[in-house]
């Protein structure tokens, strides 16, 4: 089936610093979407890409859909503590019968925050 | 207003037994999705329900699992003669009628001993 590398597994940044992750796929995807999850909670949507190429914000954070399709990637700034937790890119490809349809993640990247 | 709900949110129940896994969904969405995530990756696609019927269910991974939405809302996840891998926690997303934008419930954590 259809697999999405997520890099990188995890990362140990102070507060304050930028965080860069990223997400490939051998396929492509109509719809990229951004999720953080959190110790014993499902996981939140953060931002959804519906165009190849476009990027969007939603505060400090920052993705953009890749022009292959194949491909997106997050970006926060200034991180502060409350950031930890695991961040998971997914793809939504598009069934033929409707505009609503599973989702593919990725593993998910750790992110700590050193204070 | 209130997100999308599941019950229980911890289930622990004996090899063999069969359980019952609950979901309700954001009021007014149509689409509903079930999910199974194992420790250490992501939630990997189960079904797929658009209003009553199930649009797509092939990532149930045997005939051990079936699910339900009779009225469009509530959803039900069943498991029959559960095995110890079945643990995991299952989760359960809706969204409204377009593309993306699925929305995620806190998920009910499954242990079989």
């Amino acid at each position: 089936g259809q697999q999405l590398n997520q890099s990188p597994q995890s990362m140990f940044i102070q507060e304050g610093e930028d965080v860069s992750m990223n997400c490939t796929s051998s396929s492509i995807f109509n719809t990229w979407l951004w999720y953080k999850q959190e110790p014993g909670e499902g996981p939140v949507l953060l931002i959804a890409l519906y165009k190849a190429g476009e990027l969007t914000s939603n505060g400090r954070l920052t993705a953009q859909f890749g022009i292959t399709r194949k491909d997106s990637f997050l970006n926060i700034s200034a991180s502060i503590p409350s950031d930890v937790g695991i961040y998971f890119c997914a793809g939504q490809g598009r069934n033929s019968g409707g505009s609503n349809y599973k989702l593919t993640f990725g593993k998910g990247t750790l992110l700590t925050v050193n204070p | 207003g209130a997100g999308v709900s599941q019950t229980p949110s911890n289930k622990v129940t004996e090899k063999g037994k069969y359980v019952e896994l609950r979901c309700d969904p954001i009021s007014g969405h149509t689409a509903l999705y079930w999910y199974r995530q194992s420790l250490g990756q992501g939630p990997e696609f189960l079904i797929y329900f658009q209003g009553t019927g199930a649009a797509d269910d092939s990532g149930l991974p045997n005939d051990r699992f079936f699910a339900v939405r009779p009225e469009g809302s509530v959803s039900t996840l069943k498991i029959q003669r559960t095995e110890r891998g079945d643990s995991a926690v299952y989760l359960c997303a809706s969204s409204p009628d377009r593309a993306g934008e699925q929305y995620f419930g806190p998920g009910t954590r499954l242990t079989v001993t």
